[in-house]
């Protein structure tokens, strides 16, 4: 068990819906990130926050937004969903920048767009 | 652009078979060398991290090893529990993780 929870851990919708996918990073670590994985792609970087502050962006779509709250969990929505958006969507946490970075991953939450 | 290259694809292996994974990398000033251990529909583990040409690191069956162009993985007498995708990940300067495909492995009883 890494630390790191998400919520909830399946979710079926269909096109054109939005959906929010919830993180808790682990205790103490400042840095959130939003990863999108695959079969064809492998794991891909969409977003980091860092203390609440957004910090590197990746190749993450309009339609896909997050956000890092005071309490330091994060979200990330998903809106006007396509098939192509069927993944699996993992979060990360780490100490934070000028730390140590090893990121410790959640159990992921899998989206299946009907 | 950072790139990092897994191979092969994906490996079988019998039972204390020992062999090795690679993961070849182009990036601009390493800051790390991350293996990670993924089982299906979980989320990646966190193996080892390398920082620098030279430097080796162990748990178990598995050794991690990295120079300046690529890393190994060498896994030794595996098991059928070490079954699994293993990720190679870099990161460069204070940027975020770029990922290999990953390696299957299957270990065969």
């Amino acid at each position: 068990d890494s630390g790191v929870t998400q919520t909830p851990k399946h979710l079926i919708t269909a096109t054109g819906q939005r959906v929010t996918l919830r993180c808790s990073p682990r205790s103490g670590d400042l840095s959130v990130y939003w990863y999108q994985q695959s079969l064809d792609q492998g794991l891909q970087f969409l977003i980091q926050y860092y203390n609440g502050e957004e910090r590197a962006k990746g190749n993450i779509l309009e339609r896909f937004s997050a956000q890092q709250f005071p309490d330091l969990h994060s979200e990330l929505n998903l809106s006007s969903l396509e098939l192509g958006d069927s993944a699996l969507y993992f979060c990360a946490s780490s100490v934070g920048p000028g730390t140590q970075e090893t990121q410790y991953f959640g159990p992921g939450t899998r989206l299946l767009v009907l | 652009e950072d790139q990092v290259t897994q191979s092969p694809e994906a490996l079988r292996l019998q039972e204390g078979e020992s062999s090795s994974l690679n993961c070849s990398y182009t990036v601009s000033g390493l800051r790390g060398l991350f293996w990670y251990r993924q089982d299906p529909g979980k989320g990646p583990e966190f193996l080892f991290t390398l920082y620098s040409a030279g430097e080796e690191k162990e748990k178990e069956r598995l050794k991690a090893t990295l120079t300046k162009k690529e890393s190994f993985l060498h896994i030794t007498a595996p098991k059928p529990e070490d079954s699994a995708t293993y990720l190679c990940a870099v990161q460069a300067g204070y940027s975020t993780l770029t990922f290999g495909k990953g390696t299957m492995l299957l270990v065969s009883p």
